[in-house]
């Protein structure tokens, strides 16, 4: 079993939906949770930063955590077409720093068609 | 701040040609890393540094080397290379706060083809 899965999609949504993008884990230490979108022929770019379970809002997308299912989303209110990329989950224990790597998703592709 | 750039953006080497990709940073980051991304898996570590002079081996490790002379640069060799190596290759740099984690920034990538 991966460590993190993640649906590959591809997901195409009508402009102005609600998408719901999700991972699941296997490890139990991971604390710090990422989601990353990368546009084509781009590199990633950090999206949105949790730590430990809650949800986190920041505009139209909100991200959560619940550590008890190994379980996180990243939602997108009104989708716009410029939402159309690769997001990717990311995740770390708190030895990431030390160790220096995060564990990533496949990533989802996402296309919101106008 | 031009944040993490890479050199050079792409590249066709044939089997066996050897190369080195250069990653930039100019955000004074320690970490440094270097991953490729191919088509259903994701991007996967080669290789990383937590500071200067330091390498560590990633998932992916084998035929590539790397360097780290000085802080704001992270070298990736390819000796002999092969068409499995045909990939996407990322360079990404960060600084971990004390108790926290690596939030890593991403470079534009190299798009490298071998024959």
């Amino acid at each position: 079993q991966k460590e993190v899965e993640q649906d590959p999609g591809p997901l195409s949504v009508p402009e102005g939906a609600i998408v719901s993008l999700n991972c699941t884990y296997s490890n139990s230490a991971f604390q710090y949770f990422m989601w990353y979108r990368q546009y084509s022929r781009k590199g990633p770019e950090l999206l949105m930063y949790t730590y430990s379970s809650g949800n986190k809002e920041d505009g139209r997308f909100t991200a959560q955590v619940d550590k008890s299912s190994k379980y996180i989303s990243l939602f997108i209110r009104d989708s716009q077409p410029s939402d159309s990329a690769t997001y990717l989950c990311a995740m770390s224990d708190s030895q990431g720093g030390s160790q220096g790597n995060l564990i990533f998703g496949k990533g989802t592709k996402l296309s919101v068609k106008p | 701040n031009a944040g993490v750039t890479q050199t050079p953006k792409f590249r066709v080497l044939k089997t066996g040609q050897s190369m080195t990709l250069l990653c930039a940073q100019d955000m004074n980051h320690e970490y440094m890393y270097w991953y490729r991304q191919d088509p259903g898996m994701g991007l996967r570590l080669i290789h990383y540094s937590v500071g200067e002079g330091t390498t560590a081996k990633g998932e992916v490790p084998d035929g590539y080397n790397v360097s780290r002379l000085k802080k704001q640069n992270f070298l990736l060799g390819l000796e002999s290379a092969a068409p499995s190596q045909t990939s996407v290759y990322f360079c990404a740099s960060s600084y971990p706060p004390v108790g926290g984690t690596d939030t890593q920034y991403f470079g534009p990538g190299t798009r490298l083809t071998v024959l």
